[in-house]
């Protein structure tokens, strides 16, 4: 199996702080990319790097990619009760022709 | 109105009973996806169709079928449920024409299969 995996798990902050979650992933990749999944609903996506990008940022979303250890990071700062929900990585494989494999995802909790 | 739709939202049926999972799609997108989602395990590829006349199988096909009516419809068939078939179903949409592109998803379908 090509699924990489997220830590931690699940991760509890306090609003106001910032959150880090991480992706590792096992062959090359075109892109990696991050979704938000509010509870029992549809994913959302959030950011998309690529291969060839290290950085990237929207809003309060901070994302890294390192290539030489086959991982990523996603960095929300400045946490919100309404960030509370679980983020999954998905990885554009070149070896998949197109499809995205998605972690198991770390479930966020941000409490008021 | 939603991008994706999926149809029915919820249901719950019997084990050896026949079901359809459809999804609709306004987007215009070419490539659709079928997933499940079970506690702990990500979301898991079933089947996928780059357009109306390709189907491949993902990772978890097997107890699985799938249509592709046309362009914004696909959908999924359980031929004869079963309990472990009990899961979280989405559908998703993507643009076609290269690697990896974001993906939307539809708001899932509850099944369970008593």
């Amino acid at each position: 199996s090509q699924q990489g995996e997220e830590d931690p798990q699940a991760l509890s902050i306090q609003e106001g702080e910032n959150a880090t979650m991480n992706c590792s992933y096992k062959t090359s990749i075109n892109n990696l990319q991050w979704y938000r999944q509010n509870s029992g609903r549809g994913l959302v996506h959030l950011i998309l790097i690529r291969s060839n990008e290290r950085e990237k940022h929207s809003g309060r979303l901070r994302v890294t990619l390192d290539t030489s250890k086959k991982s990523s990071s996603l960095l929300i700062t400045a946490s919100r009760a309404a960030d509370t929900a679980s983020y999954f990585c998905a990885t554009a494989y070149y070896n998949q022709g197109g499809k995205l494999i998605f972690g198991q995802g770390t479930e966020l909790s941000v409490k008021p | 109105d939603a991008d994706v739709t999926q149809t029915p939202r919820n249901r719950i049926t019997k084990t050896g009973k026949r079901i359809m999972l459809e999804c609709s799609q306004t987007k215009g997108h070419d490539r659709m996806y079928w997933y499940r989602q079970d506690p702990g395990l990500g979301l898991r590829l079933i089947y996928y169709s780059f357009d109306v006349k390709d189907i491949n199988k993902g990772e978890i096909s097997d107890g699985y079928s799938v249509s592709r009516q046309a362009q914004a419809k696909f959908s999924l068939s359980l031929e004869s449920a079963i309990p472990n078939q009990t899961a979280l179903y989405f559908c998703a949409t993507s643009p076609g024409t290269s690697l990896g592109h974001e993906q939307f998803f539809g708001p899932g379908t509850r099944l369970t299969v008593l």
